[in-house]
């Protein structure tokens, strides 16, 4: 089993549609979460961390379940800049940061 | 506030041959990783430092990959000698602590090996 798995979509989604994806992870240990995103042949930036009571910032909300071991990203009324692969990373052990494969998201007019 | 410094940012070698890549973190942070990503992958952790020591190596292939922070600021990744499986984006990134802060990532170098 992966240390963070994801699918890896494409998840083609309208303009202004409510796109989710989810996130597991397989070390019931872990302490800290993220989501990053990437852009077509650019280097990952941080969207948001993910802390235990959920994140919300703007149109996109965060969650955490620890009891099976998943974090979600919630994104509202998607926006044609929103295009771009999403990273769930998370703190494995001690300050080892674990990124999955990516989850790539395409809105279109 | 600049961010963090990769060169050079394409090279392409020959398979066999050495390459080495250098990263300037952002001034301050304590810090530095470097990870490898392959086209529809995400990045891969191959040697964290703090300073000038080093915290975590465990993925990073020894016997052909070496990394060194001198005096704790820049980094320069070695690869020798590459394979064609090395072909991927090396990133580097930084960070305040040495907890999972925030890391910033550089523009990453894209090698690729024929």
């Amino acid at each position: 089993r992966k240390e963070v798995e994801q699918d890896p979509g494409p998840f083609n989604v309208p303009e202004g549609a409510t796109v989710a994806f989810n996130c597991t992870y397989s070390n019931s240990a872990s302490q800290s979460f993220f989501w990053y995103r990437q852009d077509c042949r650019k280097e990952p930036k941080l969207l948001m961390s993910v802390y235990s009571s959920g994140n919300e910032d703007g149109r996109f909300t965060a969650q955490l379940n620890r009891a099976s071991q998943y974090i979600s990203l919630l994104i509202r009324d998607s926006k044609l800049s929103d295009s771009a692969t999403y990273l769930c990373v998370v703190n494995m052990r001690g300050n080892k940061l674990v990124f999955g494969a990516g989850t790539i998201l395409r809105v279109k007019s | 506030e600049a961010g963090v410094a990769q060169s050079p940012r394409y090279k392409i070698i020959e398979k066999r041959q050495s390459v080495a890549f250098w990263c300037n973190p952002i001034s301050g942070h304590a810090t530095l990783y470097w990870y490898q990503q392959i086209l529809g992958q995400g990045p891969k952790l191959l040697i964290q430092f703090q300073n000038n020591g080093v915290v975590d190596d465990s993925q990073l292939p020894k016997d052909r990959f070496s990394a060194e922070r001198l005096k704790g600021v820049d980094s320069t990744l070695k690869i020798q000698p590459a394979k064609l499986e090395d072909s991927a984006v090396y990133l580097c990134a930084s960070s305040w602590g040495v907890s999972a802060d925030t890391q910033y990532f550089g523009p990453g170098t894209r090698l690729t090996v024929l």
